[in-house]
């Protein structure tokens, strides 16, 4: 059972443009969302993240979006840069301890 | 500082080995964890301490023991592994529970089993 979906596998988006990366969650009872993104052969990197009472986190290049009502989340990169080429995986926080729930990872592709 | 180390950055090992995973960091977190990664497939989590007692076991064979010597060490100790458990090992650590919810990660260590 996939609590925290992320739909597109892949993302192909060319140099200065807006890159948006989605995720949609089932657990209402989840109450903080993380984006990471992951280079190959490293570990993830936390980028950005998002309490259930917020709707809008900003973070320089990094915005993070979440419809609570919808149970969807997306992560908008403006403007994309060739170094941002990663995979991107969304995660959830259950309500007991600190259990991250992750999504299966988008790749972005930023082409110059 | 937001490094978490882990040592070493490759392991190969045979079935009837015995090896260890080490994961140190110095933030001053009281949560660590161990996630296992396949290919292509998000990070799964096995087991969480918090405040060096382990407080979540993700029903992981016993064939993966954990251990944590201190707050900023955590280690894990493999015995009898099979091929599928091949995967990138990683660990992460946090505030605790109620004080924080990024979890920062370790560049992992690439388990082959033979």
């Amino acid at each position: 059972d996939q609590q925290v979906k992320q739909n597109s596998p892949s993302l192909s988006v060319q140099e200065g443009r807006i890159s948006i990366l989605n995720c949609d969650y089932t657990n209402s009872m989840f109450d903080y969302f993380l984006w990471y993104k992951k280079y190959p052969a490293e570990g993830p990197t936390f980028l950005i993240s998002i309490s259930s009472i917020k709707d809008k986190n900003e973070d320089g290049r990094f915005t993070v979006f979440l419809n609570k009502s919808a149970k969807h989340l997306s992560l908008h990169i403006v403007p994309s840069q060739p170094g941002d080429s990663a995979v991107y995986f969304c995660a959830a926080r259950g309500p007991y301890g600190n259990k991250l729930v992750f999504g299966a990872g988008t790749i972005l592709r930023v082409k110059s | 500082d937001t490094e978490v180390t882990q040592t070493p950055k490759h392991l190969v090992m045979g079935m009837t080995n015995k090896k260890s995973l080490k994961c140190e960091q110095h933030m001053g977190h009281r949560a660590m964890y161990w996630y296992k990664q396949k290919a292509k497939k998000p990070p799964e989590l096995m087991f969480v301490y918090s405040y060096e007692k382990l407080s979540i076991n993700e029903s992981v064979p016993s064939r993966f023991s954990p251990e944590c010597p201190n707050s900023s060490l955590l280690n894990l100790h493999l015995h009898a592994l099979q091929p599928e458990d091949s995967a990138l090992y990683l660990c992460a650590s946090s505030q605790p529970v109620g004080r924080g919810y990024e979890q920062y990660f370790g560049p992992g260590t690439r388990l082959t089993v033979t």
